[in-house]
C-alpha cells in the first residue's frame, strides 16, 4: 500500500509568490517522522524540513514551513517568496515508528518557479 | 561538519560487467549508512541500511550486494549488471534515526 502520497506531478509558481506542494501519509503508528527533500537538476538531496509526529508546532526553516495537519494526515510545504532558485524536485518522505530505519520516499512533485 | 561522498559521478557499464559503488562519510562516527535506487523520474527506493562494520539489512532481493568494511564506508556491489540496474544511486548517512544526508549520487547506465 503506498504510505506517501504526492498527487501534483508538476507545480508553476510565478517568482516572489507562495506555492504549496502537498503531501498525505497513512500510518498506524503514533510515532512518525516526516520529511521533505529537495533535489535540484544536478540530483543531490537536499533536506529541508522535519516535523515529528509529536510535535505540536508546525515546523519552519526560513522560506519552507510546514503546514501539519494530523487527523487529516497531511504534510503540506509551503514556500513562501518563491525564488527562480527553487525550480526542482520535491520528495515528501516519512519514517515510520520510533525504532524504525525505513524511510519511505513520495513520487515528488516538480515545482517551477516563472520569472 | 560532516560530508559524504560517492563516486564514481557518472559509469557507463556493459550487461553482466561486475559493478562497485563507494560512499564514505566524513566528520562523525558510527553514522547509519543508506543506499538508495531513484528511477528516472520516480521516487527514491531503499536498497540496503547498515546500522554498523558488517551489519546489512536488505529492503530488496535484488541483483546487488551491499558491505560496510569500515565504520563510514559503505560499498554497493554488484557481480553481473542487468539493464534494469540502471538508475541514479544515492547514499545517504543519519545519526540514529535522525534526518538522513545524502551524498552527490551516481548516475550508472547500463547497456
Amino acid at each position: 500500500a503506498q504510505k506517501i502520497t504526492q498527487t501534483q506531478p508538476g507545480m508553476f509558481v510565478q517568482e516572489k509568490e507562495a506555492v504549496t506542494l502537498d503531501c498525505t501519509y497513512d500510518t498506524s503508528d503514533p510515532s512518525y517522522g516526516l520529511f521533505w527533500y529537495k533535489q535540484p537538476s544536478s540530483g543531490e538531496m537536499i533536506f529541508l524540513i522535519y516535523q515529528g509526529s509529536y510535535d505540536q508546532q508546525n515546523a519552519t526553516e526560513g522560506r519552507y514551513s510546514l503546514n501539519f495537519q494530523k487527523a487529516r494526515k497531511s504534510a503540506n510545504l509551503v514556500i513562501s517568496a518563491s525564488q527562480l532558485g527553487d525550480s526542482a524536485m520535491y520528495f515528501c518522505a516519512m519514517r515510520e515508528g520510533a525504532g524504525g530505519f525505513k524511510t519511505i520516499f513520495g513520487a515528488g512533485t516538480r515545482l517551477f518557479v516563472k520569472a | 561538519s560532516q560530508t559524504i561522498h560517492q563516486w564514481p559521478a557518472t559509469l557507463v557499464q556493459p550487461v553482466g560487467s561486475p559493478l562497485s559503488l563507494e560512499c564514505t562519510v566524513e566528520g562523525t562516527s558510527n553514522p547509519n549508512l543508506y543506499w538508495y535506487r531513484q528511477a528516472a523520474g520516480r521516487g527514491l527506493q531503499l536498497l540496503f541500511y547498515s546500522v554498523g562494520i558488517g551489519q546489512i539489512s536488505s529492503e530488496v532481493p535484488q541483483n546487488l550486494s551491499a558491505s560496510r568494511p569500515q565504520d563510514r564506508q559503505f560499498i554497493l556491489s554488484s557481480k553481473k549488471l542487468l539493464l534494469s540496474d540502471s538508475g541514479f544511486y544515492l547514499c545517504a548517512w543519519s545519526i540514529l534515526r535522525d534526518t538522513q544526508y545524502f551524498g552527490p549520487g551516481t548516475r550508472l547506465t547500463v547497456l
